[in-house]
């Protein structure tokens, strides 16, 4: 069972163009989670979202970011109009639905990671 | 809001030391806890949890016990290797939400 994909790895954009992170789930998974891990920090919660649906954004920058989780296919992190300060690494993360204990016993709770984009601004 | 603060690093130790990495944090409800490993290059890997005080979590010879009175969930192992050299990430989960807040991260470099 193939994890989290997350592509592409890395990712150099300049200031004022748009950066489309994409997030595949691990199969089964329903739910997906953003995080942003900023250099020397630890990650930060950016939104949850499940099939269509946008269930909490509280974490998101009110302007220029944005993300979907389309019926068929991966979930994406739009950022648009990149500045140096969006310069991360953004991690994906995703989880059974909540009637499945996830298979190795350890409840709903566990997001499993994806290896992130590193995004470089210039 | 949630916090969760733990010990700068790096720490440093030599193989078959005892490690402790200690972790607090701050939540409004009856959090879950959590001990997350982030190995170079990759993406985390839950290491352990503990859903409830008093609960002990382990694995792979990590231990932590959730401490209710003293908010707390040290990270333990008594006898490092050097493939135990990563960066750990202590988390919770609080009640009726589903984001992770995490720590600020503590790497740990074992020498041989």
């Amino acid at each position: 069972n193939a994890g989290v994909m997350q592509n592409p790895r890395h990712l150099v954009r300049r200031r004022g163009q748009e950066a489309r992170l994409r997030c595949s789930p691990m199969k089964g998974h329903s739910h997906v989670y953003w995080y942003r891990q900023l250099p020397e920090e630890g990650l930060k919660f950016m939104v949850y979202l499940q099939k269509e649906n946008i269930i909490d954004e509280s974490g998101m920058p009110k302007e220029r970011f944005s993300a979907e989780f389309p019926k068929e296919g991966p979930s994406i992190l739009r950022i648009q109009q990149v500045v140096r300060g969006d310069s991360a690494a953004y991690f994906c993360a995703s989880s059974p639905p909540n009637s499945v204990s996830g298979g190795s016993g350890r409840g709903i709770n566990e997001q499993f990671f994806g290896p992130g984009t590193r995004l470089t601004v210039l | 809001g949630d916090s969760v603060t733990q010990m700068e690093g790096p720490v440093t130790l030599s193989e078959e030391a005892f490690l402790t990495i200690n972790c607090t944090y701050t939540a409004t409800g009856y959090p879950s806890l959590f001990w997350y490993v982030q190995y170079p290059g990759e993406g985390l890997q839950l290491l352990l949890k503990a859903t409830k005080a008093d609960d002990k979590g382990s694995n792979k010879g990590f231990e932590a016990t959730y401490r209710k009175e003293t908010t707390s969930f040290h990270l333990e192992k008594g006898s490092v290797q050097v493939s135990d050299s990563a960066v750990y990430f202590c988390a919770l989960m609080d009640t009726g939400r589903r984001a992770l807040t995490f720590g600020s991260g503590t790497r740990l470099q074992v020498q041989p």
